[in-house]
């Protein structure tokens, strides 16, 4: 198994929709938690970190299931603009740069 | 103000030539991580420096690939005798502090060896 798993999707919504896609870690003492966004043959850029007891950002909501092992993001009133790969991050506990895992990515398309 | 660049964004070699790839971190980010992303995945951790030390370079698939930051802010990723399967694209990211968190990432280099 992975230590982190996203579904690769693509995922392909209406504008104005919302969409929510999930990240599952195997190390139950993992301990920090982000989300990045990538466009098509561009750069990583962070979009929100995860808090334990969940956070906004505008449109983008994040969350953190500690029983269940995973994060979550969603996006209301999704924008063309949002249509993107989602990666998560999980960073160890201990947090030696080596336990910084990327996901593979969720790719979401807004459709018009 | 500048970001995290790096050089050449794109290099085409020949299997068994040496390739160096450059990264200029954001000015007085003291942390710098070279990664390595093959398409259609997340980027792979490859090595880590904090200023000048490389602490971690467990990441690295093989004594084939050294990375160094001499002064504590350039760094130079170098390939010795690429094979097909370092096709990849290289991601250079600095943080401001120690801990890796807020990474801003350069715009990469991608290196396709024929």
């Amino acid at each position: 198994r992975k230590e982190v798993e996203q579904d690769p999707g693509p995922f392909n919504v209406p504008e104005g929709a919302t969409v929510a896609f999930n990240c599952t870690y195997s190390n139950s003492a993992s301990q920090s938690f982000f989300w990045y966004r990538q466009d098509c043959r561009k750069e990583p850029k962070l979009l929100m970190s995860v808090y334990s007891s969940g956070n906004e950002d505008g449109r983008f909501t994040a969350q953190l299931n500690r029983a269940s092992q995973y994060i979550s993001l969603l996006i209301r009133d999704s924008k063309l603009s949002d249509s993107a790969t989602y990666l998560c991050v999980v960073l160890d506990p201990y947090s030696s740069a080596s336990k910084i895992i990327f996901g593979s990515g969720t790719r979401l398309s807004i459709r018009p | 103000g500048a970001g995290v660049s790096q050089s050449p964004r794109y290099k085409v070699a020949k299997r068994g030539q040496d390739v160096a790839l450059r990264c200029d971190p954001i000015s007085g980010h003291v942390s710098l991580f070279w990664y390595q992303q093959a398409l259609g995945q997340g980027p792979e951790f490859l090595t880590y420096f904090q200023n000048e030390a490389q602490l971690d370079k467990s990441g690295l698939p093989s004594d084939r690939f050294f990375a160094e930051r001499p002064e504590g802010s350039v760094s130079t990723l170098k390939i010795q005798r690429t094979q097909q399967e370092d096709s990849a694209v290289y991601l250079c990211a600095s943080s401001l502090r120690l801990e890796p968190y807020e990474q801003y990432f350069g715009p990469g280099t991608r290196l396709t060896v024929t």
